[in-house]
């Protein structure tokens, strides 16, 4: 099954660069995770959508329901940025179907 | 409050081999998730219990069982362990009721030999 499609699948910036990864969907979802997989293994909640945008500090996260689409923004991007990050995609029930990850390196 | 928890953190078997790995969380959580990990693929649902009392099948359920003890706790047993069940393990939690962000615990990292 490939619900989700998660683009790019690894990334490199410089430290303070403006950093966009995409996610897409095929199906009908009830809400969408982003997800960050820091590189000793721990993963963490970072944004649940089911529309509109969200803001957490330096993150930002999007989704277009009609065109299946999200995006997770990091303005001025840290080294401790650097993870996998990980979206998911909730349809009716209980679960959730996830991307395979894009691996985010920052740059000092 | 120390969120979920999962036990043991490494664990090496031996093909054949039966073994439980523990998870337990403290958020007074509803519903709870097993996934596992594997290179290049995304985490793949193995079990769920919406509920104390409820268990289903996820994605890959097959080689492993579940218990679903009480509120806080949730089990995966691998019966006979194969080398295709090498893997890192996740569980996770979520307040069904209230919306459904997941809360991981650390990961328990098997090796089938």
């Amino acid at each position: 099954k490939n619900e989700v499609e998660q683009s790019p699948q690894n990334l490199t910036a410089q430290e303070g660069e403006f950093i966009t990864i995409n996610c897409s969907y095929s199906v009908g979802i009830s809400a969408l995770h982003w997800l960050q997989q820091h590189p000793g293994g721990g993963i963490v909640s970072l944004f649940m959508l089911s529309s509109g945008k969200k803001k957490h500090g330096r993150l930002i996260a999007t989704i277009n329901i009609q065109e299946k689409h999200s995006s997770l923004h990091i303005t001025a991007s840290h080294p401790r940025d650097s993870a996998v990050y990980i979206c998911a995609v909730k349809l009716d029930g209980n679960q959730f179907y996830f991307g395979t990850g894009t691996s985010l390196t920052v740059i000092p | 409050n120390a969120g979920v928890t999962q036990t043991p953190k490494f664990q090496v078997l031996k093909t054949g081999q039966s073994m439980t790995l523990q998870c337990a969380q403290d958020m007074n959580h509803n519903s709870m998730y097993w996934y596992r990990q594997d290179p290049g693929m995304g985490l793949r649902l193995i079990y769920y219990s919406a509920s104390e009392g409820t268990t289903d099948k996820g994605e890959v359920p097959n080689g492993y069982n579940v218990s679903r003890l009480n509120k806080r706790e949730f089990s995966l047993r691998l019966e006979s362990a194969a080398p295709s069940q090498t893997s890192v393990y996740f569980c996770a939690s979520s307040r069904l009721a209230i919306n459904y962000e997941q809360y991981f615990g650390p990961g328990t990292r098997l090796t089938v030999t």
